[in-house]
């Protein structure tokens, strides 16, 4: 069965660093999604990609957030200056019209 | 706006026990209501879901009806397994198809099935 797979399974990163975040979506896939879950708290959507741009994001995906679909096969999160509250899994999503969602196995980002 | 709350956990069970984790949404419209699975370390698989009132959606022995009149979407099932215990969470798109549009989800229940 198709998967979305996500890299790195594990980061920590020291505060004020960049990390990117990386996704590979099902191939025949059209719109992209990453969500996050802060332990212990529910897991929240932060931004939907779909025709290489930005259709819809939250209020936690500010200014330091960014979202790029480089090659056509890879989906990545980036976070210019990491902050200690951004620690929390990340979800990467797929979903092509009238399928449900996949969603990858998350990366757990540490921010120290 | 819209919302969904579950009943807090951990839900602690022995083996072929019935299960009911409560779910109940806020929301305009027709949403779509889903119920995710997350086994450890693994990500968030979709259960079931439906898509209009009264439908009931079921797979691997579990269910949930959609009840537009209580906005409740409960997951049940007869017999619970050890190989069941995970965190569950319960889920709405606001988009009466289902697809494309954001998840709003619950804060995940977890429950511990013991032999």
């Amino acid at each position: 069965e198709p998967e979305v797979t996500q890299t790195p399974s594990h980061q920590v990163t020291q505060m004020g660093q960049e990390v990117i975040l990386r996704c590979v979506p099902i191939s025949n896939h059209l719109y992209f999604y990453w969500y996050r879950q802060i332990l212990g708290q529910k897991v929240e959507f932060l931004v939907s990609f779909y025709n290489n741009e930005i259709s819809e994001k939250s209020e936690i995906f500010d200014d330091q957030f960014s979202v790029e679909r480089p090659d056509g096969s890879n989906f990545t999160l980036k976070i210019r200056s990491t902050k200690l509250e951004d620690s929390a899994m990340y979800f990467c999503a797929s979903i092509r019209a009238n399928y449900g969602y996949t969603f990858g196995s998350g990366t757990r980002l540490t921010v120290v | 706006g819209n919302s969904v709350t579950q009943m807090e956990g951990p839900v602690t069970l022995s083996e072929e026990a019935f299960l009911t984790i409560n779910c109940t949404y806020t929301a305009t419209g027709y949403p779509s209501l889903f119920w995710y699975v997350q086994y450890p370390g693994e990500g968030l698989q979709l259960l079931l879901k439906a898509t209009k009132a009264d439908d009931k959606g079921s797979n691997k022995g579990f269910e949930a009806t959609y009840r537009k009149e209580t906005t409740s979407f409960h997951l049940e099932k007869g017999s619970v397994q050890v190989s069941d215990s995970a965190v569950y969470f319960c889920a709405l798109n606001q988009r009466a198809s289902g697809n494309t549009g954001k998840l709003i989800f619950g804060q995940g229940t977890t429950l511990q099935v013991k032999p």
